[in-house]
């Protein structure tokens, strides 16, 4: 079975960088038609998701993010990663990574990581 | 706002059968979009409850299912079970949006 575990730092300086990495275990990030998924969830709200990555390196973002994303994957070392730039405190929530094994239109959330609160705050 | 809409609560008794509902547009459940479901319990990771309509994964309950008709669907929950009070999203893909969509979450409470 899948296993994701996010981590990264759990405050980030308005106008600065978020960069989480989700490890994948339990299979090969490489292996299969996954997409790897970034989610968001504020305080006390519901869920968002931010972007997507396949193994060939093409990401999907969602579009009123996409001027401030990026996503990579990292095969040697089972990884993929999220950069957000110019963060403000409406990017505070915790971020959930997640895999896809139906692709395109068909893509839902099989497995979760634990998630990591990431706080926006000077 | 969310894309799609849910009521914000649900309760049922022990044993009864409540249903959610998912009501989203043309653009997404109403363009023939699959709709997911999620369970989420307090301050954990949500879980995958049902995909693509009506299929359950390995190891959910038969008393969770899913349906779909025109621009919304519906997940029902009969035998409600204290275990179950948590809340639950549904999902699609938005192809105006190209985005895929969360429901505001429903809480269901087990009086």
């Amino acid at each position: 079975q899948v296993q994701l575990q996010e981590s990264g730092p759990g405050l980030v300086r308005p106008s600065q960088t978020l960069s989480l990495t989700c490890t994948v275990s339990g299979g090969s990030i490489s292996g299969g038609s996954y997409s790897w998924n970034w989610v968001r969830q504020p305080a006390g709200k519901g869920l968002e998701w931010i972007g997507q990555i396949y193994i060939t390196g093409r990401p999907n973002y969602k579009p009123s993010l996409e001027s401030r994303l990026s996503m990579s994957v990292d095969p040697s070392k089972n990884q993929f990663s999220l950069r957000l730039t110019s963060v403000t405190a409406a990017d505070t929530a915790v971020y959930y990574c997640a895999s896809s094994l139906a692709i395109g239109s068909l893509a839902y959330f099989d497995y979760w990581g634990q998630g990591t609160l990431v706080s926006v705050s000077s | 706002q969310s894309v799609l809409t849910q009521p914000p609560s649900v309760s049922g008794a022990p044993g009864q059968r409540v249903t959610l509902s998912c009501t989203g547009n043309s653009s997404n459940i109403g363009a023939d979009y699959d709709v997911h479901w999620y369970l989420q319990l307090p301050r954990t990771a949500p879980k995958l409850l049902i995909y693509g309509d009506t299929n359950r994964p390995s190891g959910v309950p038969a008393r969770f299912s899913g349906s779909k008709s025109g621009s919304s669907a519906s997940l029902a929950i009969t035998g409600l079970q204290a275990e179950d009070e948590a809340d639950y999203y549904c999902q699609s893909y938005d192809g105006s949006l190209n985005d895929y969509v969360f429901g505001s979450g429903t809480r269901v409470t087990v009086l």
